[in-house]
């Protein structure tokens, strides 16, 4: 099947710094990869969808200057915590969608990064 | 923001034995409902993806119905297996996917 790498698997950074999670399609291309976060025993989160090529779209109550997302090819997405402080420290995850697949295709999830802000 | 259900939580299940259990969603504008499995330390990985009212879906042991009118889908889960151990999302579809917080199964041998 389809493999999505997402990396750091872990990261600790002190809080004012900045931290970038890589979300990278190694087997196919992906028009549009998302962004969730997920707090300790609740759902995933739908943070931004990110297209190639173009800006994301960012949820309502998603600081889209908090968080920075970069889609720059179709096979990577960057999700870039500016600043970072302690309410930022999460479980952030992606999925991409395949090229050419619609909105009922299954998704392709990253393992995601545990943020820990110092 | 809408609001998928997932009951229960969580549940232990004997090996052999077999279990089932729900996911709730919006009835309306509704596109697809998928099941994605996720086993600690891994990716979550898609069981199925159902469209149609009345949709029943099966992957081996595991399979799923679906009730687009009512707005709910049962998973069930046969003979359960310690390899069947993982959290079981369920995510309802309009224009984005919207995620239940999922149903954590744990089989003891």
């Amino acid at each position: 099947g389809a493999v999505v790498s997402q990396h750091p698997s872990r990261v600790i950074c002190k809080s004012g710094t900045s931290v970038k999670i890589e979300c990278r399609s190694l087997d196919f291309q992906a028009t549009t990869m998302f962004w969730y976060r997920q707090f300790p025993k609740k759902s995933l989160m739908l943070m931004a969808t990110s297209n190639e090529g173009s800006k994301a779209t960012y949820e309502q109550g998603v600081e889209k200057d908090k968080f920075l997302i970069n889609h720059a090819s179709l096979t990577l997405s960057t999700l870039t915590v500016t600043s970072a402080h302690p309410e930022d420290s999460s479980f952030y995850i992606c999925s991409a969608r395949p090229r050419g697949t619609t909105n009922t295709g299954e998704l392709f999830f990253g393992e995601g990064s545990r943020l820990t802000v110092l | 923001i809408l609001n998928v259900e997932q009951s229960p939580q969580s549940l232990h299940v004997q090996e052999g034995d077999s279990t089932n259990f729900t996911c709730s969603f919006p009835s309306s504008n509704f596109y697809a409902l998928h099941w994605y499995r996720w086993e600690t330390a891994k990716s979550p990985e898609a069981l199925f993806v159902m469209t149609l009212n009345g949709d029943e879906k099966k992957k081996g042991r595991i399979s799923a119905t679906l009730n687009t009118k009512e707005g709910y889908s049962y998973l069930y889960i046969k003979g359960s297996q310690p390899e069947d151990s993982a959290t079981y999302l369920c995510a309802f579809s309009d224009y984005k996917l919207s995620f239940g917080a999922g149903t954590t199964v744990t089989v003891r041998a």
